[in-house]
């Protein structure tokens, strides 16, 4: 069983809805991210925070804002999203990140997102 | 950036063997390989860190050849709950520090 937590494993939203979505892990990691995987598509990173702060944005839309409220907890908060958004989005953790390789990331069992 | 990854889809029998490779354009420091069943997340398999490492899990290993920018995942005897979307990862650095990039996936499914 994963030991990272996402709420809701499902979420239908509107367009000019403003909605969470939230990832727990008690494994002590110091690294999370968000990946987004589309059908039959591999994941695609999003954010990484490292010791609770942003390291890494792929350069996301700014409709997509993450938050670390502290090194247990990761929000996406959502925002004017639009359909093509629709995904599914997978929470990760990991012991390290930054100044060193072999950091295995451990998926949550993500949350599905529809916009319409 | 994204790593290669061939076949792109496999179909064995139960008791066959499968190879799945990942390459890279780009210098690597780690290889990760993962499988996703349909409707779940990925689930982690291995990691492999150093120039021609092989490690086993089970029936599946894995080898890594740093100077070749390649790694190989070896499944043998294959069973049905090998099935799955198998993605290798490559562990790059950046702006930012080392992120972890990954393939398109190999589909592979396994029947009795």
């Amino acid at each position: 069983d994963t030991e990272v937590t996402q709420t809701p494993k499902h979420l239908v939203m509107g367009m000019t809805n403003k909605k969470s979505l939230k990832c727990e892990q008690h494994m002590g990691h110091r690294a999370m991210y968000w990946y987004k995987q589309k059908a039959k598509k591999p994941p695609e990173l999003m954010f990484v925070y490292s010791y609770e702060k942003l390291s890494i944005n792929e350069s996301v839309p700014s409709r997509f804002s993450p938050e670390c409220p502290n090194s247990s907890l990761l929000n996406l908060h959502l925002h004017a999203l639009q359909p093509e958004d629709s995904a599914l989005y997978l929470c990760a953790s990991s012991q390290d990140a930054g100044d060193s390789a072999g950091n295995t990331i451990y998926f949550g069992e993500g949350s599905w997102l529809t916009v319409v | 950036q994204q790593p290669v990854q061939s076949p792109q889809a496999v179909i064995l029998r139960e008791g066959e063997d499968a190879v799945i490779n990942c390459s890279s354009s780009k210098a690597l420091y780690s290889v990760h390989w993962y499988r996703q069943k349909h409707g779940e997340a990925p689930v982690f398999l291995m990691i492999l860190l150093k120039g021609g490492e092989q490690k086993g899990h089970e029936k599946i290993s894995a080898s890594f050849n740093e100077k070749k920018q390649q790694s190989s995942l070896y499944l043998t005897a294959s069973q049905l709950s090998y099935s799955g979307t198998y993605f290798c990862g490559t562990e790059m650095t950046g702006t930012g520090g080392f992120k972890t990039i990954f393939g398109a996936g190999t589909r592979l499914f396994v029947k009795a």
